[in-house]
C-alpha cells in the first residue's frame, strides 16, 4: 500500500484568500494523483486529475502541481463555495489510497 | 447525462451481509470500470476496490478480501458491491465512483452514495 499524508488538516482562510495545501505519498507515483472536493452530505468532486489537468467544468482558480512524491493543490481567490473537505488520491498503484483530508473553514 | 444511482440506505444486524447497487446511465457502460469507496461518520475515504465494467476483473483491498464482492451486470449497465459478516465498524456511507477503461485512472462521476448501518 501507499499511505498518503496531506497537510495541513485543516486551514482557516477567508473568501479572496489563495491557499495551498499539500499531499506526499510514501512512494514515487509519477503524476497518478487525484484532487477531490467533498462538501458535507454529498459525495466527492474531482477537481484534478494526473495531478495536474483541471476537470470539465472546475474553475482555473484551482490548480495542482507536483510529481513523484510531493503535490500541491492551490485554490486562489477563494470564493465561498470552496469552503469544503478536499482529499488526495494516488492511482500508481492499487490500493488507490486516499489522503486523510484537508478541512478548509472560514 | 451521466448518471450514478445508488439503491437506499439498508439497516442490518451484525453478521449479516449487505448489497448496494449502482445503476449507470448515459455513457458506454463498458467504457469505464467501478470503484466502491466508503466513508465511515465524520471520517476520510477509503478505496475498497475495483471492477472492470468491460471482463468483470476486479481487485480488492487487503482488508476486504475474503468480504466483499463487486460484480456487474452489463444487461441493466449496473454495478453491486456486496460485504457480508458485516461489523459496526462497517457502518459508512459507501459510494460507487466509475474510472475510465484506458489511460490515467480518476473518479469524473460519482453516485448520491448509500449509507448502511450496522447494528444489533
Amino acid at each position: 500500500d501507499i499511505p498518503m499524508t496531506q497537510s495541513p488538516s485543516s486551514l482557516s482562510a477567508s473568501v479572496g484568500d489563495r491557499v495551498t495545501f499539500t499531499c506526499r505519498a510514501s512512494e514515487d507515483i509519477d503524476k497518478y494523483l487525484n484532487w477531490y472536493q467533498q462538501k458535507a452530505g454529498k459525495a466527492p468532486k474531482l477537481l484534478l486529475y494526473a495531478a495536474s489537468t483541471l476537470q470539465s467544468g472546475v474553475p482555473s482558480r484551482f490548480s495542482g502541481s507536483g510529481s513523484g512524491t510531493d503535490f500541491t493543490l492551490t485554490i486562489s481567490n477563494l470564493q465561498p463555495e470552496d469552503f469544503a473537505t478536499y482529499y488526495c488520491q494516488q492511482t500508481f498503484s492499487a490500493p488507490h489510497t486516499f489522503g486523510q483530508g484537508t478541512n478548509l473553514e472560514i | 447525462q451521466v448518471q450514478l444511482v445508488q439503491s437506499g440506505g439498508e439497516v442490518k444486524k451484525p453478521g449479516a451481509a449487505v448489497r448496494v447497487s449502482c445503476k449507470a446511465s448515459g455513457y458506454t457502460f463498458t467504457d469505464y470500470g467501478f470503484s466502491w469507496v466508503r466513508q465511515a461518520p465524520g471520517q476520510g475515504l477509503e478505496w475498497m476496490g475495483w471492477i472492470s465494467a468491460y471482463n468483470g476483473h476486479t481487485r480488492y483491498a487487503d482488508k476486504f478480501q475474503g468480504r466483499v464482492t463487486m460484480t456487474v451486470d452489463t444487461s441493466t449497465t449496473t454495478a453491486f458491491l456486496e460485504v457480508r459478516s458485516l461489523r459496526s465498524d462497517d457502518t459508512a456511507v459507501y459510494y460507487c465512483a466509475r474510472y475510465p477503461r484506458f489511460g490515467v485512472v480518476f473518479h469524473d462521476f460519482w453516485g448520491q452514495g448509500t449509507l448502511v448501518t450496522v447494528s444489533s
